[in-house]
């Protein structure tokens, strides 16, 4: 079935930094994929996402584009803020047996930015 | 605003309890979900429902069940709680390609 890796954390950046968190996909077709946010202490929201090849994602200066020529979504954004500290999930859309469709995630890439 | 509540932000229970974990979406979305959430695995996803009185097993449903008899809730049932269970739960629910999630329930199984 469709995966997704995702670069393991804990990541730990100052504030200012250049953010750079790698999602690779394995699916068959192009779904769509996306990135989630959970901040602590709260449940999973949507944070961009990109639904076919090329297309780029961007929300609150993050940004990632769908390249289906290296399978990878990987999320940027070009300097950190304390408050962007949480954990960070990549994700896609699956198949599934039943003819419906589940999303799949990454295991959690987590972000501290020190001031 | 949309909303996903679940009902209970922290539970301790006893190994063998039968536990139920409630979770009720105001957006009238037809695809539910509850996933469990522990280090290093990331999200699985136990059990899905499609539909009122429809579900499909996820990824990792063994030990439990769940029950859907109303569209706005979805209901994750731990027939018989193991200490192999203490874990974060979270519901969600999807409309297209968005899911809304709740905040979770952390459950101890002691």
């Amino acid at each position: 079935g469709n995966s997704v890796t995702q670069m393991e954390g804990p990541v730990t950046l100052s504030e200012e930094a250049f953010l750079t968190i790698n999602c690779t996909y394995t699916a068959t077709g192009y779904p769509s994929l996306f990135w989630y946010v959970q901040y602590p202490g709260e449940g999973l929201q949507l944070l961009l996402k990109a639904t076919k090849a090329d297309d780029k994602g961007s929300n609150k200066g993050f940004e990632a584009t769908y390249r289906k020529e290296t399978t990878s979504f990987h999320l940027e954004k070009g300097s950190v803020q304390v408050s962007d500290s949480a954990v960070y999930f990549c994700a896609l859309r699956s198949p599934t047996q039943g003819g419906s469709e589940k999303l799949v995630f990454g295991k959690g890439t987590k972000l501290t930015v020190n001031p | 605003d949309v909303k996903v509540t679940q009902s209970s932000r922290y539970l301790v229970k006893r190994t063998g309890e039968k536990v139920f974990l409630e979770c009720v979406q105001d957006m009238d979305h037809e695809n539910m979900f509850w996933y469990r959430q522990d280090p290093g695995l990331g999200l699985r996803l136990i059990y899905f429902s499609y539909d009122v009185k429809m579900k499909e097993k996820g990824d990792i449903p063994e030990g439990y069940s769940v029950s859907r008899e109303k569209k706005e809730r979805f209901s994750l049932i731990l027939e018989s709680a193991s200490t192999n269970q203490t874990s974060m739960y979270l519901c969600a629910s999807t409309l297209g390609w968005e899911a809304f999630f709740g905040q979770g329930t952390r459950l101890t199984v002691v």
